[in-house]
């Protein structure tokens, strides 16, 4: 059981490039969100989903764009990177009802120059 | 909105000491608790969840975490600290009622304490 896979593990980007971070997920879940984790900031919502064609902003949405076309598949796009965008991105997934915990994937570290 | 405070960004313990991690959270209806490790360079795991069954909850690891409604506390607390649970530590919060709309399902981190254990 894959559980929430990401990838790339690790990106640099220069400052104006644009790309997508991938997250899918084998458990069915309609749950599924982004996070970024920046030292001492805990971590911060970007976007979430609760189901396919369904997405709502979080926290922290501007600079990023996502889509839900499948329950396995909610990629995050950056549109223009810029050196704010410098973090550790978090997907996570989580099943019905408010108890079901969140199901993270490993992370996506990106460095943006 | 509910929030949760972590006190203490930095915990230092000795081998074989108690592990206290402190956290508060803010919600006006009834919360559901969690608290997640992480391990350098990966992402989070769930240690435990507290769900209204029992106000002691006891999790992976030999960590427990008491809800106190009368405090708005989860405290995460271990007997015996070993060198494996250096780590950082997440409590987080999610609300039993939607607020409206899609934002059911959200979970509110608070910004982590870091453990370190010494032999």
């Amino acid at each position: 059981n894959a559980g929430v896979t990401q990838t790339p593990k690790f990106q640099v980007l220069k400052t104006g490039q644009s790309m997508t971070l991938q997250c899918a997920q084998d458990m069915n879940h309609e749950y599924m969100s982004w996070y970024r984790q920046d030292p001492g900031m805990g971590l911060r919502l970007i976007h979430y989903s609760v189901g396919a064609g369904i997405t709502d902003q979080g926290e922290v949405p501007n600079g990023y764009n996502v889509s839900r076309s499948t329950t396995e598949d909610f990629p995050l796009r950056l549109l223009s990177a810029a050196p704010s965008q410098t973090s550790v991105y978090f997907c996570a997934s989580r099943g019905t009802g408010y108890n079901s915990p969140l199901h993270f994937g490993n992370g996506t570290r990106l460095t943006v120059t | 909105a509910q929030s949760v405070t972590q006190l203490g960004s930095h915990v230092s313990v000795s081998e074989g000491a108690l592990v206290l991690l402190r956290c508060n959270y803010s919600s006006s209806v009834p919360p559901y608790l969690f608290w997640y490790v992480q391990y350098p360079n990966q992402g989070l795991q769930l240690l435990l969840k507290y769900t209204s069954a029992a106000t002691l909850v006891k999790g992976i690891n030999g960590f427990e975490a008491e809800f106190k409604k009368s405090e708005t506390s989860f405290h995460l607390t271990k007997p015996s600290a070993h060198m494996s649970d250096a780590a950082e530590y997440f409590c987080a919060v999610s609300v039993s009622r939607p607020a409206g709309g899609t934002s059911y399902g959200k979970l509110t981190f608070g910004q982590g304490t870091i453990l370190t254990v010494h032999p």
